[in-house]
C-alpha cells in the first residue's frame, strides 16, 4: 500500500544542472499535482495533470517542466536549476473532483548551491 | 482567483488554554481541507469540510465551515505539547487543485 511515492527524498543541485523529481502513484488516481514548500510558506502548484497525456500550469510553472505518458507517473523536471529553485517540494495524488482527498508523498528537500 | 488567508501565521499558547485559526477564502468553493504538518514531513490529513454548517471533531480539535462568510475555523480545546505543528486550510479551486494558507506555526508551552 504505497501510496505516493517520490524520489529522490534529498538532492543537492549546482546552479544550472538538470534533474528530474520521481513521483508515483499505486492508488489509480486520474488528477496528479505538484507543489513547493519554501521555509515558513504554505505550498504553491507547479504543476497538475488530469489524466495521462494532460498536464496544465499551476501558480509558479516557470523553471519547470512536467509530463504525464502513464496514471501512474508524474515526473518534474527542473532544466537549469537556480538558487531561487531551494525549496521542498512534494507531490500529490487524487481522484476526480468531488470523490475522496488527496495523498501527498513525502517530500523532496532540493538545494541549489 | 482563489485566495486563502490564515490568521494568525503564529500562535504561540499555554497548555490547557483554547484557541482558534481562522481562514478566510476569497471565492466559492465546494471542499475546505485542514492539513497537519510537523517538522520535515509531509502533511496529514485532519479533517474535509464539504457543506456550509459542517463541524467536525477529532480528540481537541474541532473544524467549521461558513461557506457564506467563506470562512473556516480550527478550534483548540486544552491544547498540549504533542498538538504543536503547522496547520493548513486548503481550498479547492477550478480542475480540483488544493489551494493552501501560508500556514499557523502553534507552539504549546507547558
Amino acid at each position: 500500500n504505497a501510496g505516493v511515492t517520490q524520489t529522490p527524498k534529498f538532492r543537492i543541485l549546482k546552479i544550472g544542472q538538470s534533474m528530474t523529481l520521481q513521483c508515483a502513484q499505486d492508488m489509480n488516481h486520474n488528477y496528479m499535482y505538484w507543489y513547493r514548500q519554501d521555509p515558513g510558506m504554505g505550498l504553491k502548484l507547479i504543476y497538475y495533470s488530469v489524466g495521462a497525456g494532460i498536464t496544465d500550469k499551476g501558480e509558479v510553472p516557470n523553471g519547470y517542466n512536467v509530463s504525464r505518458s502513464t496514471t501512474e507517473d508524474f515526473p518534474l523536471r527542473l532544466e537549469l536549476a537556480a538558487p531561487s529553485q531551494t525549496s521542498v517540494y512534494f507531490c500529490a495524488s487524487s481522484y476526480s473532483p468531488g470523490q475522496g482527498g488527496y495523498t501527498f508523498g513525502s517530500g523532496t528537500r532540493l538545494t541549489v548551491v | 482567483e482563489l485566495k486563502v488567508e490564515q490568521n494568525p501565521l503564529f500562535l504561540s499558547m499555554q497548555e490547557g488554554k483554547n484557541y482558534t485559526i481562522y481562514c478566510n477564502y476569497s471565492t466559492t468553493s465546494d471542499r475546505l481541507y485542514w492539513y497537519r504538518q510537523d517538522p520535515g514531513k509531509s502533511l496529514e490529513s485532519l479533517f474535509v469540510l464539504l457543506s456550509n454548517g459542517a463541524v467536525k471533531q477529532e480528540g481537541r480539535l474541532m473544524a467549521s465551515l461558513d461557506t457564506k462568510a467563506r470562512l473556516s475555523t480550527l478550534h483548540i480545546t486544552a491544547a498540549v505539547h504533542d498538538l504543536s505543528a503547522t496547520y493548513f486550510c486548503a481550498v479547492v479551486a477550478e480542475g480540483n487543485k488544493l489551494v493552501f494558507g501560508a500556514g499557523t506555526i502553534l507552539r504549546v508551552k507547558s
